[in-house]
């Protein structure tokens, strides 16, 4: 079945470093969707490309879509301990279900 | 924006009891709600789709007697969990969105109920 993958599990950084997720699907997404979860929360939507070669920005985050509609990435510039917690990307098909990745965990050293 | 409220946030129960999770969204009509389960430090996991009106559509492995899903109106779905086991304690999440229309704002969950059956 459709897959999404998603890389790095973990990542541990110091404040002010950058950091990367990255997605890859099995197939052709519809669109993909990027969701925060901060410890004890639940997932609060972020974003959602739907353009083959997308690029969008929100302050220090920058989203991307690749051109074949089957891989993207979440790269915080500068992070600050705001941005702790589990970034997700989900995958959606054409009838609107999610494909979960399974996060990636952002970590700030101390 | 849209908002989905969901009751409990947590709950304790025993072993073999039923418990009802109630997910409501407060101000659109949510067509389609979907229900998940997630363990500590993993993924969320699609349980069963519920429309408005109809039987829910459950995930392949997912007991469809044991987690009673009922979507009477647009603005509520509920989940039981019926004799309740201590494998099920877990994180249950629902979200909403309007099927019909493309998912421009994403798909809008509840704050999650945390079931621990002891």
């Amino acid at each position: 079945g459709q897959q999404v993958m998603q890389i790095p599990q973990y990542q541990h950084v110091q404040e002010g470093e950058d950091f990367t997720t990255y997605c890859n699907s099995s197939t052709t997404l519809s669109n993909i969707q990027w969701y925060k979860q901060r410890p004890g929360g639940h997932p609060v939507f972020l974003i959602q490309l739907v353009k083959s070669g997308e690029v969008k920005k929100q302050k220090r985050l920058t989203f991307q879509f690749g051109e074949a509609k089957k891989n993207s990435s979440l790269h915080i510039t500068a992070t600050q301990t705001t941005d702790v917690g589990t970034y997700f990307c989900a995958g959606s098909d054409s009838n609107y279900q999610l494909i979960w990745g399974a996060g990636t965990k952002l970590i700030i050293k101390p | 924006g849209a908002v989905v409220s969901q009751h409990p946030s947590w709950v304790i129960c025993k072993s073999g009891t039923s418990v009802k999770i109630e997910c409501r969204s407060l101000d659109f009509q949510a067509t389609t709600m979907f229900w998940y389960r997630q363990f500590p430090k993993q993924s969320l996991m699609l349980m069963a789709t519920s429309n408005e009106g109809s039987k829910a559509t459950y995930e392949q492995g997912v007991e469809k007697d044991k987690f009673l899903i009922n979507h009477a109106s647009l603005t509520l779905s509920t989940l039981t969990v019926t004799s309740a086991h201590p494998e099920d304690s877990s994180f249950y999440i629902c979200s909403a969105t309007l099927r019909d229309s493309p998912p421009y704002y994403g798909y809008t969950f509840g704050s999650g109920t945390r079931l621990t059956v002891v």
